[in-house]
């Protein structure tokens, strides 16, 4: 089973404070990370899919990094806003077709 | 509407006694995957398949089975059900391979063996 991190585990921010979280997994094998925005009582949403190293995606606030070689992408959100409590989850595509799950980080924005 | 559809959502039934969740996506995608969430576990995933006919097994497929007889279902089939599969899962698909795109994911379906 791959091992695939992801930190912190909460955050607590103001609303208008920038955040940013990591996924952190292994650098061999690489196809592909999802990001996934996940509320409470809803279903997973895709955020991006990043597969080349050096990727940069943005879809408005939020924006994502990737580095294949030290196996981390970042993602950050920018002016946070309530909407954006939610958990983000990050997920790795190695060479075959399974996508292996971070544990999430639970961001709560406080108005 | 574009969407991925899991029934039933909600279920709760006995140990030993067979369940089927079904799962239905109208997009004509080819990879669907089941997926079961447990607090402090993450999503693990469950079994997936590219294409009719084709199923492979996730991370925990010990006491699952499904099939892929048609492009827009792909059942979760519960034999012997059994406490340690109560849990919250999760039906999603994407047009190509995982690779290929972002999934979309079904509402749930939060199952309960006694």
């Amino acid at each position: 089973i791959l091992n695939v991190e992801q930190s912190p585990q909460s955050l607590h921010v103001q609303e208008g404070d920038s955040t940013n979280f990591t996924c952190s997994f292994p650098s061999s094998n690489f196809y592909a990370l999802h990001w996934y925005r996940w509320e409470t009582a809803k279903s997973p949403e895709a955020l991006f899919v990043m597969t080349l190293n050096g990727d940069e995606k943005k879809k408005g606030r939020i924006s994502a990094t990737l580095n294949t070689k030290e196996g981390y992408s970042y993602l950050y959100i920018k002016g946070s806003q309530p909407e954006d409590s939610a958990t983000y989850l990050c997920a790795f595509n190695d060479a075959g077709n399974m996508l292996t799950f971070g544990g999430g980080t639970r961001l709560m924005v406080k108005p | 509407e574009a969407q991925v559809t899991q029934n039933p959502r909600y279920l709760i039934t006995v140990t030993g006694k067979k369940l089927t969740v079904t799962c239905s996506q109208n997009m004509n995608h080819e990879y669907m995957s089941w997926y079961r969430q447990d607090p402090g576990l993450g999503l693990r995933q469950i079994y997936y398949s590219m294409n009719v006919e084709v199923t492979d097994k996730g991370d925990v497929p010990e006491g699952y089975k499904v099939s892929r007889k048609e492009k827009r279902n792909f059942p979760l089939i519960l034999e012997s059900p059994s406490p340690n599969q109560t849990s919250l899962y999760f039906c999603a698909s994407s047009l190509k391979g995982i690779w290929s795109g972002e999934q979309f994911f079904g509402p749930g379906t939060r199952l309960t063996v006694l």
